[in-house]
C-alpha cells in the first residue's frame, strides 16, 4: 500500500534560517505529491504540488522537487519567517486511491 | 466563494448525547471526506463520499454515520458520543480521487 514518512518534529529555527523538511514515500506507479500546511487553529491548506517526476512545486517561497529515483519530496525554504510557524504535511495520491498523509512536522520559527 | 464551510466551530457534549456536524462546499466537487485529527496521530479518514449518492467507510468509521445530502453537503453524525471521540473534525472536498483536497476550518469537539 501507499505510505508517507516525514521527519519528526518539532523543528525549531531562527528567523531567516534555511528550512528542509524531509518526506519520502512508498507507492506503486506514479503518484501525485503534495505539501499541505496547517496554521494554528485552522484547517489544512494546499501549499504546493507536483504531478510527475522532476516536477518542482513552488509557492510562497517554498519549493519541493519530485524525485522518483529517491522516492522523495523534500520541502525547502531559503529564509523562514515567524509567520511560517505551522504544521506541514506531506501527502500523495496514487491511481484511484485516496490522499495518504504523513504524520506531520511542526515548525517553530523564533524571532 | 467560501470554499468548504463547517458548523459548528466548537461543541461540548456529554457522553451518550448525539449531534450532527455539517459540511458544505461551493466548488462543485464530486468527492467529500470526513477526517479526525488527534494529537500525534495526524489525520485519519472516517468516511468519504466519492460522488453524490455514495458513501464508504474509511480508516476509523466506528461510532459515526454520514449522509451525502446533495452534491454540496456531507454531514457526520455521532449517535452516542463517547470521550474517545474528543477530537478536531475536518471536512474536505475534491474534484475526484486523484485531485488535491480542500479542507474546511474544522470543528473542535469535546465529549465529557
Amino acid at each position: 500500500g501507499n505510505s508517507v514518512t516525514q521527519m519528526e518534529g518539532p523543528v525549531t529555527l531562527s528567523e531567516e534560517a534555511f528550512l528542509t523538511i524531509n518526506c519520502t514515500y512508498t507507492a506503486t506507479g506514479y503518484p501525485s505529491l503534495f505539501w499541505y500546511v496547517q496554521y494554528p487553529g485552522e484547517g489544512l491548506q494546499l501549499l504546493l504540488k507536483a504531478t510527475k517526476a522532476d516536477d518542482k512545486g513552488s509557492n510562497k517561497g517554498f519549493e519541493a522537487t519530485y524525485r522518483k529515483e529517491t522516492t522523495s519530496f523534500h520541502l525547502e525554504k531559503g529564509s523562514v519567517q515567524v509567520s511560517d510557524s505551522a504544521v506541514y504535511f506531506c501527502a500523495l495520491i496514487n491511481a484511484g486511491n485516496m490522499l495518504t498523509f504523513g504524520g506531520g512536522t511542526r515548525l517553530m520559527v523564533k524571532p | 466563494n467560501a470554499g468548504v464551510t463547517q458548523t459548528p466551530k466548537f461543541q461540548v457534549l456529554k457522553t451518550g448525547q448525539s449531534m450532527t456536524l455539517q459540511c458544505a462546499q461551493d466548488m462543485n466537487h464530486n468527492s467529500m471526506y470526513w477526517y479526525r485529527q488527534d494529537p500525534g496521530m495526524g489525520l485519519r479518514l472516517i468516511y468519504y463520499s466519492a460522488s453524490e449518492g455514495t458513501t464508504d467507510k474509511g480508516e476509523v468509521p466506528n461510532g459515526y454515520n454520514v449522509s451525502r445530502l446533495n452534491k454540496r453537503e456531507f454531514s457526520l453524525r455521532l449517535e452516542s458520543a463517547a470521550p474517545s471521540q474528543t477530537s478536531v473534525y475536518f471536512c474536505a472536498s475534491s474534484e475526484g480521487f486523484r485531485y488535491e483536497q480542500y479542507f474546511g476550518p474544522g470543528t473542535r469537539l469535546t465529549v465529557t
